[in-house]
């Protein structure tokens, strides 16, 4: 099955920097890839996702790449705010309607 | 304007004392999934249904049971919790076919004393 790996676990950054979280996926029939942001006590809230019939998908100061060929993608937020702190989660999914999640990435943006 | 709404938010049972919570989704999504999550680890899945056909995870232990009676809701029995037990379960929903967006509910979380 899936497996997918996430990090760095945690991130620290000042604001106005950019942060990138990585993840890997192991299946290589897995073809949607969300990411999922949770606040603490909160459910998780999609904020971007990708399919692999596309490299690079971007919305405001938040993007998605996707390499099909290393099976890896990268969410990368520029122009960081303290609110953008959270814990990030990549997942990879496939026709089994199953989607997996990444280990999860706290992510501080410092003021 | 809630649409994928779990009850109780908060439960608090005692060691082997069954347990039940609930689901209802009112986007008419075919497919109900639901995940484990501890303190500060990735949601896990447990089971999820496609329409009424059940899919159990591998790893999932004997002692969680589901069941779908319709479309809108569904249901995550712990019929012997342990303190391992202890945790916020998060029910999801998602429409079409294959991986989609989820839409999570505010999840319950069970306390086992």
């Amino acid at each position: 099955g899936e497996n997918v790996e996430q990090h760095p676990s945690t991130l620290s950054v000042q604001e106005g920097d950019s942060a990138v979280i990585k993840c890997t996926y192991s299946d290589s029939a897995s073809n949607y890839f969300p990411w999922y942001k949770q606040e603490l006590g909160k459910r998780p809230q999609l904020i971007i996702d990708i399919r692999s019939n596309v490299g690079e998908k971007k919305d405001q100061r938040i993007a998605v790449t996707l390499n099909k060929t290393a099976k890896h993608f990268s969410l990368h937020i520029t122009e960081t705010q303290p609110e953008d702190s959270a814990v990030y989660f990549c997942a990879g999914g496939d026709s089994s309607y199953k989607l997996i999640f990444g280990s999860g990435t706290r992510l501080l943006v410092r003021p | 304007d809630a649409m994928v709404i779990q009850n109780p938010r908060y439960q608090v049972t005692q060691f082997g004392k069954p347990v039940t919570l609930s689901c209802s989704q009112t986007l008419n999504h075919n497919v109900m999934y639901w995940y484990q999550q501890k303190s500060s680890q990735a949601p896990k899945l447990l089971f999820h249904y496609y329409d009424k056909d059940f899919n159990n995870e591998a790893d999932t232990p004997d002692n969680f049971q589901s069941r779908r009676p319709n479309t809108s809701f569904c249901f995550l029995d712990i019929r012997s919790p342990g303190l391992g037990d202890a945790a916020m379960y998060l029910c999801a929903t998602s429409r079409g076919s294959g991986a989609n967006v989820l839409t999570f509910g505010a999840g319950s979380r069970l306390t086992v004393l």
